[in-house]
């Protein structure tokens, strides 16, 4: 059973510049959520994706968007690059919607100078 | 506003000690529970689940939680810790709906 991917691993970027993350949900998930984790805190939720659209979103300005495929893999995209988004990005895929246990996958360490 | 709240920041024990991590949220409604582990150079991993049933959980590695619903807490324990529980703890919580709110973490550092 694969587990949960996630590309690419490191990532630097300048202000204002745009990125897009990859995931790739673990075998027989349909479900896939984005959170980021700065230093030294929890992870916050920014959205959800199941059957290709977006579920459910947590309090993160539009510039954050993303995408689920067909084959259930997803892409989160920030627009825009301020400081504050330099952070870990995880990505995190689940059986269904309903509050059931997610599985993480190693995330993305994204710097923004 | 929904949250969680894990009691410690940094906790330092010695091996053969005993553990345990506090976990309180505030929310009145539908509740599952999760506490998840991120070992040094590792991503999370789920130690265990509440979901319903028994209050009482086992999870992996030896560690097990309590629910107590009037004190809206989820407390991790494990009787003797070893060396190679030293990680970043996380409790987490759906609150009716299909995300995850986080602690913000508590740090475990066990002294061989």
């Amino acid at each position: 059973e694969t587990g949960v991917t996630q590309s690419p691993t490191h990532l630097i970027k300048t202000r204002g510049q745009q990125v897009t993350l990859r995931c790739s949900s673990q075998s027989g998930h349909n479900t896939v959520s984005w959170y980021q984790q700065a230093l030294g805190q929890g992870p916050q939720f920014i959205f959800q994706y199941y059957r290709e659209e977006e579920n459910g979103r947590g309090n993160f300005p539009p510039r954050f968007s993303g995408l689920q495929f067909p084959n259930y893999s997803s892409e989160l995209n920030v627009n825009a690059l301020e400081l504050d988004d330099s952070a870990l990005y995880l990505c995190a895929s689940s059986v269904s919607l309903a509050g059931g246990a997610q599985f993480f996958g190693p995330g993305t360490r994204l710097t923004v100078l | 506003a929904q949250s969680v709240s894990q009691h410690n920041h940094h906790v330092i024990l010695s091996e053969a000690a005993s553990l345990e991590l506090g976990c309180n949220y505030s929310y009145g409604g539908t509740v599952n529970l999760f506490w998840y582990v991120q070992y040094p150079g590792q991503h999370l991993q789920l130690l265990l689940k509440y979901f319903s049933g028994d209050p009482l959980v086992k999870g992996i590695k030896g560690f097990e939680a309590e629910f107590i619903k009037s004190k809206f807490s989820f407390n991790l324990r494990k009787p003797s810790v070893q060396w190679s529980d030293t990680a970043e703890y996380f409790c987490a919580v759906t609150m009716n709906d299909y995300k995850l709110s986080f602690g913000a973490g508590t740090t475990v550092t066990v002294r061989a």
